[in-house]
């Protein structure tokens, strides 16, 4: 079975640019997050999707991040403009939607900002 | 708001020991508790507890979940270089498979 997929998997831009990282989750997994783990803390739920639908994006930072799941597989999570505090691994994980189901991760894209 | 809390925040044993990592969590509408490790890259599924006082195995590894006093232990024993990683805890809480993340364990092995 094909794990999630993210790319890149470096990225490194100044701040105020933009940037967009892109998952492919795992075939037949509904449900796609985005998480943000900054360096030495847990991963942060920014965006959770069930099929193309949003079902938590509370702690989505919207005026400067965004993410989308148009045909409900592949996703793009945005950053417009960057910010320092912004450096980050950006994971994206999947699951079956179905209660009690484990999550899998990619291996994320690692986020500098200069 | 929903907390999961992890301790200690790093360890160093020597090859050989064991080890045991906590996790206490506040959540409303608790569905279950996982464990991950994580090495340089992505967390890695370890176990998944949703009945208090069922102890799941796995090799070296295993762990047990309270839901009465809302905390979990994961323990290694015959602790070996490659445990070295970080451990999270997430608990799945509310009813959207959302997950929330301890700051998690830093586990070093030492030949």
């Amino acid at each position: 079975e094909a794990g999630v997929a993210q790319s890149p998997r470096y990225k490194i831009i100044e701040k105020r640019q933009s940037v967009a990282f892109w998952c492919n989750p795992i075939s037949g997994h509904a449900t796609l997050y985005w998480y943000q783990q900054i360096l030495g803390q847990g991963p942060k739920l920014l965006i959770q999707f069930q099929n193309n639908g949003v079902v938590d994006d509370s702690q989505l930072p919207k005026d400067r991040f965004s993410a989308e799941r148009l045909k409900g597989v592949d996703s793009t999570l945005k950053i417009q403009p960057a910010k320092l505090e912004d450096s980050a691994v950006y994971l994206c994980a999947s699951s079956l939607a179905a209660l009690n189901q484990p999550q899998h991760f990619g291996d994320g894209t690692r986020l500098s900002i200069l | 708001e929903d907390k999961v809390v992890q301790s200690p925040l790093s360890l160093v044993v020597h090859e050989g020991d064991t080890v045991t990592l906590n996790c206490s969590y506040e959540v409303t509408n608790f569905r279950s508790l996982l464990w991950y490790k994580q090495e340089k890259k992505a967390p890695t599924f370890l176990f998944m507890l949703t009945s208090s006082g069922i102890e799941k195995k796995s090799g070296r590894l295993s762990s047990i979940l309270d839901k009465k006093e809302l905390f979990s232990i994961l323990n290694i024993t015959a602790t070996q270089t490659g445990d070295s990683a970080v451990y999270l805890c997430a608990v799945e809480a509310r009813a959207g498979n959302q997950f929330y993340f301890g700051t998690g364990t830093s586990l070093t092995v030492i030949p």
